[in-house]
């Protein structure tokens, strides 16, 4: 089992709609996660990070922890074209080895 | 405030040659972070520096190697580069240096090996 999974999609929504990606991971013990976008040809930039259970919001970013089911998910509210991007769930690596893992990412592409 | 640069932002070898890319940390950080990205792949771990040390390390072959300079920057060489060495190596610098703290990234080097 890889340490941090997402669906590679590409992941279809239209202009206006909410988008829902989606992490899962195998340690138990990781603390924090940190959701990165990706645009094609530049490098991953930093968009949410999330410490405890529940949800965090930030603007029309929203990330959920779910501890006990090990599971973070990403919502964009009205979603537009300049969202597209591949987004990027990553994770500190178990055993407290320090550093962070990265899923493979989620392909999203919003169309108008 | 100026971010994570690396140079050179592209680099075309040939195999056997060895390649040399470096990587200036935000000001104030202290962690640098090295990670591959082939084609179509995700983010792979490298190396891991912090206050001039090497803390970590990821499944990669000792032909990669680097170090931290004084001043945080650093440098990532590998050796006998190999076809499969081409990718995007990304560079990213924490403040700590941990695995829990955020990491921004440069805008990477675009390894070519032919």
């Amino acid at each position: 089992q890889k340490e941090v999974e997402q669906n590679s999609g590409p992941l279809s929504v239209p202009e206006g709609a909410i988008a829902s990606l989606n992490c899962t991971y195998s340690d138990r013990v990781s603390q924090s996660f940190f959701w990165y976008r990706q645009y094609s040809g530049k490098s991953p930039e930093l968009i949410m990070s999330i410490y405890s259970n529940g949800d965090k919001e930030d603007g029309r970013f929203t990330a959920q922890l779910n501890k006990a089911s090990q599971y973070v998910s990403l919502l964009i509210r009205d979603s537009q074209p300049s969202d597209s991007a591949t987004y990027l769930c990553a994770g500190p690596h178990r055993g407290g080895y320090n550093k962070l893992i990265f899923g493979a990412g989620t392909r999203l592409a919003v169309h108008p | 405030e100026a971010g994570v640069t690396q140079s050179p932002t592209h680099l075309i070898k040939t195999r056997g040659q060895q390649a040399t890319l470096r990587c200036s940390p935000i000001s104030g950080h202290t962690s640098v972070y090295w990670y591959q990205q082939a084609l179509g792949l995700g983010l792979q771990f490298l190396l891991w520096y912090d206050e001039g040390e090497e803390r970590n390390r990821g499944n990669f072959p000792p032909r990669f190697s680097g170090r931290q300079f004084p001043n945080y920057s650093s440098e990532l060489n590998v050796n006998a580069l190999e076809l499969e060495d081409s990718a995007l190596y990304l560079c990213a610098s924490s403040l700590i240096g941990g695995g829990d703290e955020k990491l921004f990234f440069g805008s990477g080097t675009q390894l070519s090996v032919l």
